[in-house]
């Protein structure tokens, strides 16, 4: 089973500010097969980025993703209050396994 | 536009039986597959399985396979999960979400709203 790990559990940045997720898979994968979603409390997750650079309809220019084998990161520049959440990796190339998630406060 | 909407939220006494439904809106389900999510309270998203609308192809999680069921019913364009024996810690919200006609791609891109199961005596 292919296991994912984000790090770091916790960013705390500033509204403007950069942020860097990463996630860390077991094996090496394709970059096809790698998705990140966004999930607010009460809400359902949100696809935001998936493969090398599709977007999900409506997801702004400002989520950016990156890596290869088995290190891929989620790039947030100019942060902006809305982006508070929990961002998840998820590779789906077969059985679906979920990172345990990022948490991104905003200051 | 595409929506799926799920069940109301269930409380269900340790070893019975929940069925939650997911109704698709806005495409054409048998093109498509759906997957099942769950988060436990204060937990993370853990995958439960996968069923297409289009092959009837099914894939279940190791750690649900024997107590977990997936179904749909075309005519309505409603998937079922049905989780038996129920125990304290199956307490979670159950998404539902449009995944690809075959396993392996696309991504799951449209979620349910969620359904809330509590289990407890």
């Amino acid at each position: 089973e292919i296991v994912l790990t984000q790090s770091p559990g916790t960013l705390s940045l500033s509204p403007g500010e950069r942020a860097t997720l990463s996630c860390t898979v077991s094996q090496s994968i394709s970059s096809t097969y790698l998705a990140w979603y966004q999930h607010k409390p009460g809400q359902a997750p949100r696809l935001l980025i998936h493969g090398a650079s599709s977007r999900a309809p409506g997801i702004p220019d400002r989520f950016n993703v990156g890596g290869s084998g088995t290190d891929f990161t989620l790039t947030i520049s100019r942060l902006e209050p809305e982006d508070s959440a929990v961002y998840y990796c998820q590779h789906f190339g077969g059985p679906r396994t979920f990172g345990q998630g990022t948490k991104v406060e905003i200051k | 536009q595409v929506q799926l909407v799920q069940s109301g939220g269930e409380v269900k006494k340790p070893g019975a039986s929940v069925k939650v439904s997911c109704k698709a809106y806005g495409y054409t389900f048998t093109t498509f597959g759906v997957s099942w999510v769950r988060q436990a309270p204060g937990q993370g998203l853990e995958w439960m399985g996968w069923i297409s609308g289009y092959t009837g192809d099914i894939r279940y999680a190791q750690t649900f396979k024997g107590r977990v069921t997936m179904t749909t019913e075309t005519s309505t364009s409603t998937a079922y999960l049905e989780l038996r024996s129920l125990r304290s810690d199956d307490t979670a919200k159950y998404f539902c979400a449009r995944g690809g006609r075959y396993f392996d791609w696309p991504p799951d891109d449209f979620w349910g709203q969620g359904t809330l199961v509590t289990v407890s005596s």
